[in-house]
């Protein structure tokens, strides 16, 4: 999976609590996204990151946020779980232009009970 | 909405027979994208094909692009066991950001 690790692979947490998913990349690629993955929806963009500390909203961001305090590390947070945001979440790198091919991570599955 | 969109949206065939799959958008692309998935892991590339090709090839794998049509087909030639799998197209439009918009994917079964 192209030097890309996601943790944790599973959780199962219940709704209110906060959760935190972290993306790892030893590729030194400068471009990293966080999609989540629902039947019937595809993959959808919830933020992605352009640079160190540099990130944007996506498609579905609401209930999201994310950091990036170092190249290699992108962290996805559920302030407050909510049951609709039980899905698979994966991690995209790139290396340049947000427009380049794009390598996944293995993902996460997340259940919010 | 979606912006590219995969037909069929499942496909059951023979080993060793061709595959085909399509993709068609709504609005101007920079570019077209395939990606494979297999069942509980993460997509892979396969091919990237620019606005201004026509036709473009990868070991079994052909790509075509029709952009009056605003259509994308795959072609997998010979299909093996291995490729059973999902595949998605993902666009990148011309306006507005340069991200991947992904269609929703076809479910290619290749039965022995």
């Amino acid at each position: 999976d192209a030097g890309i690790t996601q943790s944790p692979r599973h959780k199962v947490t219940e709704t209110g609590t906060p959760v935190t998913l972290r993306c790892h990349q030893t590729e030194n690629h400068r471009y990293m996204y966080w999609y989540r993955q629902d039947p019937g929806h595809g993959l959808r963009l919830i933020h992605y990151s352009y640079g160190v500390k540099d990130t944007d909203k996506g498609e579905v961001s609401d209930g999201y946020s994310v950091s990036r305090s170092k190249t290699e590390d992108f962290l996805l947070t559920l302030e407050s779980a909510t049951s609709s945001q039980t899905s698979v979440y994966f991690c995209a790198i790139s290396q340049e232009a947000s427009t380049d091919t794009q390598y996944f991570g293995p993902g996460t599955r997340l259940t919010v009970l | 909405s979606q912006q590219g969109e995969e037909d069929p949206q499942a496909l059951s065939i023979q080993e060793g027979e061709n595959a085909t799959m399509n993709c068609s958008y709504k609005t101007s692309i920079n570019n077209l994208q395939w990606y494979r998935q297999n069942s509980g892991r993460g997509l892979v590339h396969l091919i990237l094909i620019r606005s201004n090709e026509r036709e473009k090839h990868s070991g079994r794998l052909r790509v075509t692009l029709d952009t009056s049509k605003k259509s994308s087909s795959l072609l997998i030639t010979a299909s093996r066991a291995a490729d059973t799998a999902s595949y998605f197209c993902a666009t990148v439009l011309i306006q507005g950001a340069q991200k991947l918009v992904f269609g929703q994917g076809t479910r290619l079964t290749i039965n022995p």
